[in-house]
This record gives C-alpha cells, sequence and structure tokens, in this order.
C-alpha cells in the first residue's frame, strides 16, 4: 500500500495524558498536512510542513499540540494534558508541490476519545 | 482569510437521478478547487478537482463548474448510484496554500 498511513487507528485516553500519532506519507511527497475533523464538520487546517521545516500553525494548534517531522519523512502529532475537547479525528495527507496546488492525499486518520 | 460555505448539508436522490452540491468561497485569490468524498472511518478521497483558469471539468458521471465572478463551484453527480452515498466536501486554496473545507453534503441515494 503506497497511500499515507496513520498509527494508530484508534485512541482511548483518560484527560490529563498525553498523546502521540504517527503519519507516514506517500514517499516522494514534500508536503505533509494535519488537519483535525469532528463530527460532522469539514477538515479544520492545524499545521503543515515542507519537507522538515514547519510553514504554519493554526490558531487551532494550542501550546498542548506539537508537532515534528525531524527527517523530512514521517510526522508526529503530540497533545500533552488531553482534555475531552481534544476528542477528534486527526487526519493526515500529503503532497507533492513544485509552485502551483496539488492535490491531498488523505490517511484514514486516527480517532481520538477523551474520557 | 479563506472561508468557505457549502450546501446542502443533506441531500437524498432517488438511484439514476443528478444530485449537485454548491459552495462559495470568499478569497478572490483562491484558484485551486477540489471536491473530496468520505466514507464511514475512512479519510477524504479526492474525486475531481478544478483550477481558475477552466470553467468546468468533466470525469464520467461527475463534473464540477466554477464561476469565478460570483464565486461559486459545484460539484455535479449524474446517474447517481447507491454507492455514491457518502459524505462530500469542496475545499478551496490559493496557489501553494493549505486547503480550506467546507462543512460537507451527506448525500443519500436510495435505490
Amino acid at each position: 500500500d503506497t497511500g499515507v498511513s496513520q498509527d494508530p487507528r484508534h485512541k482511548i485516553t483518560k484527560r490529563g495524558q498525553n498523546v502521540t500519532f504517527r503519519c507516514d506519507p506517500i514517499s516522494e511527497h514534500n508536503r505533509l498536512y494535519w488537519y483535525r475533523q469532528t463530527l460532522g464538520q469539514g477538515p479544520e487546517f492545524l499545521t503543515y510542513f515542507q519537507n522538515e521545516a514547519q510553514l504554519e500553525k493554526s490558531r487551532l494548534l494550542s501550546d498542548r499540540f506539537s508537532a515534528e517531522r525531524p527527517k523530512g519523512s514521517f510526522s508526529t502529532l503530540e497533545i500533552q494534558r488531553t482534555e475531552q475537547g481534544d476528542s477528534a479525528m486527526y487526519l493526515c495527507a500529503s503532497s507533492l508541490v513544485a509552485g502551483l496546488s496539488s492535490p491531498l492525499h488523505f490517511g484514514n486518520g486516527t480517532r481520538l476519545t477523551v474520557t | 482569510g479563506e472561508n468557505v460555505e457549502q450546501h446542502p448539508s443533506t441531500l437524498s436522490v432517488q438511484e439514476g437521478d443528478s444530485a449537485v452540491i454548491k459552495c462559495t468561497y470568499s478569497d478572490s485569490a483562491s484558484n485551486y478547487f477540489p471536491w473530496y468524498k468520505q466514507e464511514l472511518g475512512k479519510g477524504p478521497q479526492l474525486i475531481i478537482d478544478i483550477r481558475s483558469n477552466v470553467g468546468e471539468k468533466k470525469d464520467q458521471r461527475i463534473a464540477v463548474t466554477l464561476n469565478k465572478t460570483a464565486k461559486h463551484f459545484s460539484l455535479h453527480i449524474t446517474e447517481t448510484q447507491p454507492e455514491d452515498s457518502a459524505v462530500y466536501f469542496c475545499a478551496a486554496s490559493k496557489s501553494d496554500d493549505k486547503l480550506i473545507f467546507g462543512t460537507g453534503t451527506r448525500l443519500q441515494v436510495f435505490p
């Protein structure tokens, strides 16, 4: 399978715990995006990387959220001191950018439930 | 920043009928407009996209139209089939920028 891979698919955690999600993009893609999707809503942009550089972070991304893409390949998204409001589907997407906007290819997401 | 509105939120059609979903965007600098289909438990999948230098694009039963003046774009699905049932999202972006998504349309196709 050469698509975007996310791990884990599901995560249940207690309020106050830290969680980390992993995304493996399509191998030749230089852009990697994180989005968050709550029930009945469209994906909301969180942050994106071009290679290993984090180019933009949304105001939605509080100080408890941090994302990394250390070698320009896979990425991790960590949420510290989780809150019930963090419960959502976290989607990763990748694209190959060469000037023009290019199609985003999404993974199947990590569904986070904070109890 | 960009804002994308999508209508209707739900749409029910009989198999074989056409379905139309409409979106508006706010930023006149946006020039890329993809449509995604999302099935339960899966991530969004790109089904068709259009750039601002084109007014219409068609791929088999799916077509997208773009009116830059009015800042509207629409998805048209003809000869709908039960497997077309899913949530559809429109999105918009400027060159080399992030996608901003609409709120989605749940399409149900009844056999």
